[in-house]
């Protein structure tokens, strides 16, 4: 199976500061890139999808994509203690031969934003 | 995006015995999908299920473990059968109305003792 690699953290940012999520993948096919949210004991959110190389931005959130490295980022602005979560990366996988497509998910990254 | 309920919302249950956990879309889909998530673990995949069709199960997982039925675009259900506290977890169905992007329902806590 393809990999996702992230760092666990936790990843430790003062409110205001910029907190920057950084995701590995080994497919290097793959065209289609997400991140999604996880507060505790809650289901994961989608916040960010990416599909071509460079910035995306939506509000306080912008993802980062290069293909040729194989890397995919997510920086949070101006964070809020309301952003510590779990950021879980997520990317799609496709077989060639059959076209079934599923997303591959990394262990996700820790944020603790402190006010 | 999409509506997406799941029943039940947690349950604890004997070893041996089995669970089917329900999920509910507020619109048609093609694909829906089941996953596992472990206590501090990331998603895993389970099986993807087509309306009319047998479910697609991933490595490491089988039918008669995790028996899924698709009678309708809006609906599935997934059984965990003769369970064991190894089946503690959190089961969350998800689906992706326009192909894409992939939305998630509340999911299941699952405590098997």
């Amino acid at each position: 199976q393809k990999e996702v690699e992230q760092n666990s953290g936790p990843l430790s940012v003062p409110e205001g500061a910029i907190a920057s999520l950084n995701c590995t993948y080994s497919d290097r096919g793959s065209q289609s890139f997400f991140w999604y949210r996880q507060y505790s004991g809650k289901s994961p959110e989608l916040i960010m999808s990416i599909y071509s190389n460079g910035d995306k931005e939506d509000g306080r959130f912008t993802a980062q994509l290069n293909k040729a490295s194989q890397y995919v980022s997510l920086l949070i602005r101006d964070s809020q203690p309301s952003d510590s979560a779990t950021y879980l990366c997520a990317v799609r996988e496709v077989k060639m031969n059959t076209g079934f497509q599923k997303l591959v998910f990394g262990t996700g990254t820790r944020l603790l934003v402190s006010p | 995006s999409a509506v997406i309920s799941q029943k039940p919302s947690r349950d604890i249950c004997q070893r041996g015995t089995s669970l089917t956990i329900q999920c509910q879309v507020d619109s048609q889909v093609t694909m829906m999908f089941w996953y596992r998530q472990q206590p501090g673990q990331s998603l895993t995949l389970i099986a993807t299920a087509n309306q009319g069709s047998e479910a697609t199960y991933e490595s490491g997982f089988v039918i008669d473990k995790f028996p899924i039925s698709r009678p309708n675009l809006t609906f599935s259900t997934l059984t965990v059968s003769n369970m064991s506290p190894e089946d503690s977890s959190i089961y969350l169905c998800s689906v992706s109305p326009g192909g894409s992007e992939q939305y998630f329902g509340p999911g299941t806590r699952l405590t098997v003792t």
